[in-house]
This record gives structure tokens, sequence and C-alpha cells, in this order.
């Protein structure tokens, strides 16, 4: 992920909009991504994750795409709620590079009553 | 599921002492655990990899006299930030990798906030 030195972008969402969340990676090496959320003062917490030799994957309320071909990842929440509100992180790795995690730049979401 | 324990969640210290701080994996075996350090309102940045029985591997740009990585077992890893200045205050997250586990296994610890005063 490209982050280091910068400030998060921000989103805001109405309650029950849908969000789209995006990331450029960098490294076309990867072999999977993952994307976290992280409340105020809390570490990552797993939300879902893509091989890359995928392009979706659905889970609950949350899907992620992958677009290899100019290294971009997005997450879109379906009926966006209050408990979303979160900074959100697209993380990557390589099992080449000994499964480090690399984090990308992440976005802030603030959802709107 | 997989948890790992970080302690402590914060702590303030005077400039020039040393602060330790512990990541525990408490119902798996982590044979690999990570260390990162957050500023306010960035991303989570890698600092090092922690093997255990093995020396940690940094970052570059981490000075691994500064940060001191022990990882004598296979559920605790430690950090020590060595003779910490108020530029070292920052959120640090350990992560530790259970290969057994769904989601390739990483789970985070809840972090350590450090105010060097």
């Amino acid at each position: 992920g490209e982050s280091v030195g910068l400030h998060l972008p921000t989103l805001s969402v109405q309650e029950g909009d849908n969000s789209i969340i995006n990331c450029a990676y960098s490294n076309s090496a990867s072999d999977y991504f993952i994307w976290y959320k992280q409340e105020s003062g809390k570490g990552p917490q797993f939300i879902i994750d893509i091989r890359s030799n995928m392009d979706k994957r659905q889970g609950q309320r949350v899907t992620v795409l992958l677009n290899k071909t100019v290294k971009h990842l997005s997450l879109q929440i379906a009926a966006t709620q209050p408990g979303d509100s979160a900074v959100y992180f697209c993380a990557e790795f390589s099992r080449s590079n000994d499964y480090k995690l690399s984090f990308g730049a992440g976005t802030t979401v603030t959802v709107r009553a | 599921g997989a948890v790992v324990s970080q302690h402590p969640s914060w702590v303030i210290c005077k400039s020039g002492t040393s602060v330790k701080i512990e990541c525990r994996s408490l119902d798996f075996q982590a044979t690999t655990m990570f260390w990162y350090r957050q500023f306010p309102k960035q991303s989570l940045m890698l600092m090092a990899t922690s093997n255990e029985g093995s020396k940690a591997t940094y970052e570059q740009g981490v000075e691994k006299d500064k940060f001191l990585i022990n990882h004598a077992s296979l559920t605790l890893s430690t950090l020590t930030v060595t003779s910490a200045h108020p530029e070292d205050s920052s959120f640090y997250i350990c992560s530790a990798r259970d290969r057994g586990a769904p989601n390739y296994g990483y789970t985070f610890g809840s972090g350590t906030r450090l105010t060097v005063v």
C-alpha cells in the first residue's frame, strides 16, 4: 500500500446509503488483499479478504472488488449503519515477502444519521 | 477465535526512560508476530517482524537498538522502547499470525498508546 506520511481521506455517508471505499496498491506481486476496520483507540478488525486470482468477493453487507489491471481495490458497504463509522484500511501481502502486511492510506468513514 | 492481548493499553513515561509493551497470543501459538506504529490520522507502519527463537527483522529506517524486540516463546513478544523521547509518542500495535486460522491468521492486539513527556 502507499501509505507512508499520508493523511487519511474522508467519506461522509447518509445512514442507509451504500458506501464505496477505494484503495490503490503498489505491489503487483501481492497474493492477498484484506480490508480492515479500525475504531478509535483500537487495533484493526478483519472485514473481508480476496485472493489475487479473484475479482470479487461478497460477505455480509460488504463486497470487495479487485482490479489488478489498474491496481485498485474497493470495499462496498451496503445500507451503511452508524456502527460502520471508523477508519478503513486495505492491506496486502505476498507469500514471497514473508507474509508482511502492508497497509494502505486508509479512509475515515462518518455515517450521518 | 484467535485472540491477541496487548498490554498496557496506554502508558505515560518520562523522556529518557524505557517502556516495555507485551503482546500475547492467548489461544494459539504464534511463530511470527509483527509490530506496527501508527501516528495520529495516519496508517499503520510495519516496524519489525518478530520470530520466535530468533532475532527480529526490522524495516528500513527503524532503529533496532531503540526498539528492542524479544520473542522468547510461542505466545509472547515484547517491544521495548529504550530511552524514549517525545517523538516516540505513538500508537503501537502488535499482530500475531496463526497459520491454522482463517483470514490468513492475522489477529491484532488492541494497541498501546505511548506518550513520552
